[in-house]
């Protein structure tokens, strides 16, 4: 079993749409949870971090984590097509900078 | 501010011949972590360096390898290239050994034919 799952997808959404992403985890370890956009033939590119349990905003973005579930999500509001891309999250423990990745969802967002 | 610089973007190799992927930080970035990125495995830790120490290494056989200079800059090498070691190979720079934020390149493509 691989220590984070998440759902490949694809997903697609029309313009406008509420989308969720989600990972579920199995290391009771992590502490702080990531997510990143990657666009094809690009490196990933950070969106928001997350220590613990709790939400955090920033603009149409909404990450979610429950650690008694081991579940995080990523919420994106008012999706555009410019939100076409892969999704990762991630993960590390207390210290060092070992991240641990899912696969990816890939997402759609049609005009 | 400049970002993360992998070199080369693209490259074309032979079984049984070795690799050596470049990587230059962000500055002021002291830690550097590889990775890399297949469609089936997803991005896999392959090892992260900080002040020119390997302070993690992931699962991957003897084959691939690591070092960071003193300026930061590091590169990993593959010897023996089979036709599995194709995927993208990503680096990540951080400020510091326990960092929330880890900032990645664009990558080195590694085709192994």
């Amino acid at each position: 079993q691989k220590e984070v799952e998440q759902d490949p997808g694809p997903l697609s959404v029309p313009e406008g749409a509420i989308v969720s992403l989600n990972c579920t985890y199995s290391n009771s370890a992590f502490q702080y949870f990531m997510w990143y956009r990657q666009y094809s033939r690009k490196g990933p590119e950070l969106l928001m971090y997350t220590y613990s349990s709790g939400n955090k905003e920033d603009g149409r973005f909404t990450a979610q984590v429950d650690k008694s579930s081991k579940y995080i999500s990523l919420f994106i509001r008012d999706s555009q097509p410019s939100d076409s891309a892969t999704y990762l999250c991630a993960m590390r423990g207390n210290t060092g900078n070992q991240f641990y990745f899912g696969t990816g969802t890939s997402l759609t967002v049609i005009p | 501010k400049a970002g993360v610089t992998q070199t080369p973007r693209y490259l074309i190799k032979t079984r049984g011949q070795q690799v050596t992927l470049s990587c230059s930080p962000i500055s002021g970035h002291r830690s550097v972590s590889w990775y890399q990125q297949t469609p089936g495995q997803g991005l896999q830790f392959l090892f992260e360096y900080f002040s020119e120490t390997q302070r993690n290494k992931g699962n991957f056989p003897g084959r691939f390898s690591g070092r960071q200079f003193s300026n930061s800059r590091s590169e990993m090498n593959v010897s023996t290239l089979e036709l599995g070691d194709s995927a993208l190979y990503l680096c990540a720079s951080s400020p510091g050994p326990s960092s929330t934020e880890a900032f990645f390149g664009q990558g080195t493509r590694l085709t192994v034919v």
